[in-house]
């Protein structure tokens, strides 16, 4: 089964509002995560780094101001994209490190349109 | 910092053909490198990985990656292509140490599979 869990699988949003996405650790502890973001036809960039309990890392060229990583809990990372425009529809997928090593878990992804 | 080549786009084999897809990497150390494939509208599922080892790799679905430090290559194959391996396929690089999960990904290589 599913080792991360992201929500929702898919999402539509009018423009100018907030759409928020969770990725979620199932049976473990995820200190740890990352989020990507996938526009049509390219590939995976990712956007930020989401530790628990403290602030997220982003890359260059991410707003932080636009897109609010959370990880507030060892099990749940959040990411909310604020004020949201039509140029951010995209697929965004998060993915964590596994406790014993060398492992990595991806999410479902979630695409998001805005509209 | 790290980066991902995948010189091929889109690649076309007729079915039963043998595959290779390529990938050469640009790190400073020993890299983590990975293949994933997805599908149309859907997340990603991890082919195969090499952290240490055998240079050459086992993965699932019947593919092997082999990696060449001298060629910065982590060459993706199969010897008989079936149509359900029709997707797009990314290599990905990712650091060593305390943060293996952060990856870097390539362009990625669209396959299509002909009957």
């Amino acid at each position: 089964g599913a080792v991360v869990s992201q929500h929702p699988s898919w999402v539509i949003c009018k423009s100018g509002t907030s759409v928020k996405i969770e990725c979620r650790s199932l049976d473990f502890q995820a200190t740890t995560m990352f989020w990507y973001r996938q526009f049509p036809k390219q590939s995976l960039m990712l956007m930020a780094t989401s530790n628990e309990g403290s602030k997220a890392t982003y890359e260059q060229g991410v707003e932080k101001d636009k897109f609010l990583i959370n990880h507030a809990s060892l099990t749940l990372s959040t990411l909310t994209v604020t004020s949201a425009h039509p140029e951010d529809s995209s697929f965004y997928i998060c993915s964590t490190e596994g406790n014993s090593g060398n492992t990595i878990y991806f999410g479902e992804g979630s695409w998001l349109t805005v509209v | 910092a790290q980066s991902v080549t995948q010189p091929d786009i889109h690649i076309t084999v007729s079915e039963g053909a043998s595959l290779e897809l390529r990938c050469n990497y640009s790190y400073g150390a020993t890299p983590y490198l990975f293949w994933y494939v997805q599908s149309p509208g859907q997340g990603l599922q991890l082919l195969l990985k090499y952290f240490s080892g055998d240079t050459l790799v086992q993965g699932i679905k019947g593919f092997e990656a082999e990696f060449k430090r001298s060629q910065s290559s982590f060459n993706l194959r199969k010897p008989s292509v079936h149509w359900s391996d029709a997707a797009e396929y990314f290599c990905a690089v990712g650091r060593g140490g305390t943060s293996y999960g952060k990856l870097t990904f390539g362009q990625g290589t669209i396959l299509t599979v002909h009957p």
